[in-house]
């Protein structure tokens, strides 16, 4: 089936500095990808649509400035958290669709600012 | 590794109930999740379930909790057109959230 690996699965980096999270489709191609970021105790949420070749589409509130999401190919969509703080700590998630299975999810990446 | 599964695809007839199953491996859950997902959207969270309950009602929504089997449901009552989704069962465990692949439900009018 199909597969999402995503990377790091745990990052520590001090306030201020900035954090890439990779999201990558091992063997299918996914022309739109969607990253969640969640809360302690709260359910997931949605900031961005990540779209091939084109800007992601953030939801609102999502600071498109601070979350940047890049999606340069088929297979690679990246966000990176700019000038992280202490609140920017959260479990980010993304998932990708293959049509004929439905959607995938990465592992997670549990990010640490102090 | 840990592992949330659930079916692929159900389907149904309009005005049916639909139920949308899932098993878990990690007895350690806290909370249990059911999202939607709709073409082309993100997910909606539905529903959830605290780890010491056996079941909740919302409306046409009916979680069903057991721990035991380590077995979680979904039942639509009356399932309309509009219920046809992607629907992912999610289990929160040392603060990390586990997917199952999700179930495709198609209403049939």
């Amino acid at each position: 089936g199909a597969v999402v690996s995503q990377h790091p699965s745990r990052v520590i980096c001090k306030s201020g500095t900035s954090v890439k999270i990779e999201c990558r489709s091992l063997d299918f191609q996914a022309t739109t990808m969607f990253w969640y970021r969640q809360f302690p105790k709260q359910s997931l949420m949605l900031m961005a649509t990540s779209n091939e070749g084109s800007k992601a589409t953030y939801e609102q509130g999502v600071e498109k400035d601070k979350f940047l999401i890049n999606h340069a190919s088929l297979t690679l969509s990246t966000l990176t958290v700019t000038s992280a703080h202490p609140e920017d700590s959260s479990f980010y998630i993304c998932s990708a669709s293959e049509s004929a299975y439905g959607y995938t999810f990465g592992s997670g990446t549990r990010l640490t600012v102090v | 590794g840990e592992d949330v599964e659930q079916s692929l695809f159900l389907s149904v007839r309009e005005g049916d109930s639909s139920v949308i199953n899932c098993t878990y491996t990690d007895s350690s859950s806290t909370y249990l999740y059911w999202y939607k997902q709709e073409p082309g959207a993100g997910l909606q969270l539905l529903t959830y379930i605290f780890s010491n309950m056996d079941m909740k009602q919302d409306q046409r929504l009916t979680v069903l909790l057991n721990k035991k089997d380590k077995h979680l449901s979904l039942r639509i009552a009356d399932t309309q057109t509009g219920d046809s989704a992607i629907y992912f069962c999610a289990e929160w465990v040392n603060n990390d959230m586990r997917f199952g692949a999700g179930t495709r439900l198609t209403v049939k009018p």
